[in-house]
């Protein structure tokens, strides 16, 4: 079956710092990878659609500088954060689409910002 | 706008007390309905997509339908170990392949 990897699990990071989180498809190669966001007991949040070769195009409300997103290959695809706050404490989540238009999940990465 | 209401929000059975979890769905043009299980601290884990009104889909104890506003998740005699939150997205026509995805529903499983 189609796996998505990502990298680190858990990440704590002080205010002011930037964060790098990897997303893999493993087994297929994706042309559009998503990046959603997560908040406790709630719904998955889309943040931005991530196309390889092209820019990410980002939902209304996220700030493009501040979650910048790279496809630059058909397996991987990155979210910075940059000039981490504790208000950007969350769990991150990527998805990967494959050919049939099915989206396969990575397991998370939480993000905590002291 | 596309949009996807998911009721109950939490569900408590007890083991063998089967029920159905709703999903109700305002889309332009459906392209796909998907379910998700997820687990606390876990990505979505796939369990089925639903192309069009009248499909049904079956894996263990769980079986998907789809109409054309809603779908419904049965749980036939669920175990503990059925416990997750369940989730339900839709994707239109639109060509972005963006999911909708709704709230959820938390499903506790009692033994």
């Amino acid at each position: 079956g189609a796996v998505v990897s990502q990298h680190p699990s858990r990440v704590i990071c002080k205010s002011g710092t930037s964060v790098k989180i990897e997303c893999r498809s493993l087994d297929f190669q994706a042309t559009t990878m998503f990046w959603y966001r997560q908040f406790p007991k709630k719904s998955l949040m889309l943040m931005a659609t991530s196309n390889e070769g092209s820019k990410a195009t980002y939902e209304q409300g996220v700030e493009k500088d501040k979650f910048l997103i790279n496809h630059a290959s058909l397996t991987l695809s990155t979210l910075t954060v940059t000039s981490a706050h504790p208000e950007d404490s969350s769990f991150y989540i990527c998805s990967a689409r494959d050919s049939q238009y099915e989206q396969y999940f990575g397991p998370g990465t939480r993000l905590t910002v002291t | 706008e596309d949009q996807v209401t998911q009721s109950p929000e939490a569900l408590r059975l007890q083991e063998g007390e089967s029920s159905s979890l709703n999903c109700s769905y305002t889309v332009s043009g459906l392209r796909g309905l998907f379910w998700y299980r997820q687990d606390p601290g876990k990505g979505p884990e796939f369990l089925f997509t639903l192309y069009s009104a009248g499909e049904e889909k079956e894996k263990e104890r769980l079986k998907a339908t789809l109409t054309k506003k809603e779908s419904f998740l049965h749980i036939t005699a669920p175990k503990p170990e059925d416990s997750a939150t369940y989730l339900c997205a839709v994707q239109d026509t639109s060509g972005t392949y963006k999911y909708i995805f709704g709230t959820g529903t938390r499903l506790k499983v009692l033994a």
